[in-house]
């Protein structure tokens, strides 16, 4: 069974673009969550989707938005971005909301020149 | 609100040695414990978790891990570690379902190093 597949590994951008990442969760998986993993600030939570709806969603700008599709693949967006945007952009899958444990992907690492 | 605090950001220790790795965490509901391992330029995979039943809970390579409801810890340990097992550990509590009164979505302790020497 493929675990969670997130594209693109490694991007390299500059202050002011946007970017956008992708996420495929396992196979039968419904809910897929967002987290940015920092140095400073550690593992924080970006939000939540669920049936293509977002449940749940963590304390960030509204630079930072997300989506998901009716096969549950998702994306997540950043636009204007920071150079404190620089992190590990991870995405987790599971069954359903609440149903615990999340499935991690490896991960894409975001730079910001 | 629910928090974890792992003690020891960074533990050493010497290849078949013993390790604990501490987790505390806060929460006014009941809880879902996890322990994570994160290998370089890796995602999070599970070691274990702690959703109900036996206080003591094994997991993959050898760890395991001891629920103690009183002192609100979940230290994890594993009692002869491998070079392999140098990585980022986080603790992590997510409260107990949907309806539990808490957060479901997993709050995440800021991770032990477990630096492993031959």
């Amino acid at each position: 069974k493929a675990g969670v597949t997130q594209t693109p590994r490694y991007l390299i951008k500059t202050r002011g673009q946007q970017v956008t990442l992708s996420c495929s969760p396992i196979s039968g998986h419904r809910s897929v969550s967002w987290y940015q993993q920092t140095p400073g600030q550690g593992l924080q939570f970006l939000f939540e989707y669920f049936s293509e709806t977002q449940r749940n969603k963590g304390n960030f700008p509204g630079r930072f938005s997300g989506r998901q599709f009716s096969n549950s693949r998702s994306e997540m967006n950043v636009s204007t971005l920071e150079l404190g945007d620089s992190a590990l952009y991870l995405c987790a899958s599971s069954l359903s909301p609440g149903n615990q444990p999340q499935h991690f992907g490896d991960g894409t690492r975001l730079s910001i020149l | 609100a629910q928090s974890v605090t792992q003690l020891d950001s960074q533990v050493p220790v010497f290849e078949e040695a013993p390790v604990e790795l501490r987790c505390n965490y806060s929460s006014s509901v009941s809880v879902y414990l996890f322990w994570y391992v994160q290998y370089p330029n890796q995602g999070l995979q599970l070691l274990l978790k702690y959703l109900s039943g036996s206080t003591l809970v094994k997991g993959i390579n050898g760890f395991e891990a001891e629920f103690n409801k009183s002192q609100t810890s979940f230290h994890l340990r594993k009692p002869s570690v491998h070079i392999s097992d140098t990585a980022e550990y986080f603790c992590a509590v997510s409260g107990a379902g949907v309806g539990s009164g808490g957060s479901y979505i997993p709050t995440f302790g800021r991770g032990t190093s477990l630096i492993v020497h031959p």
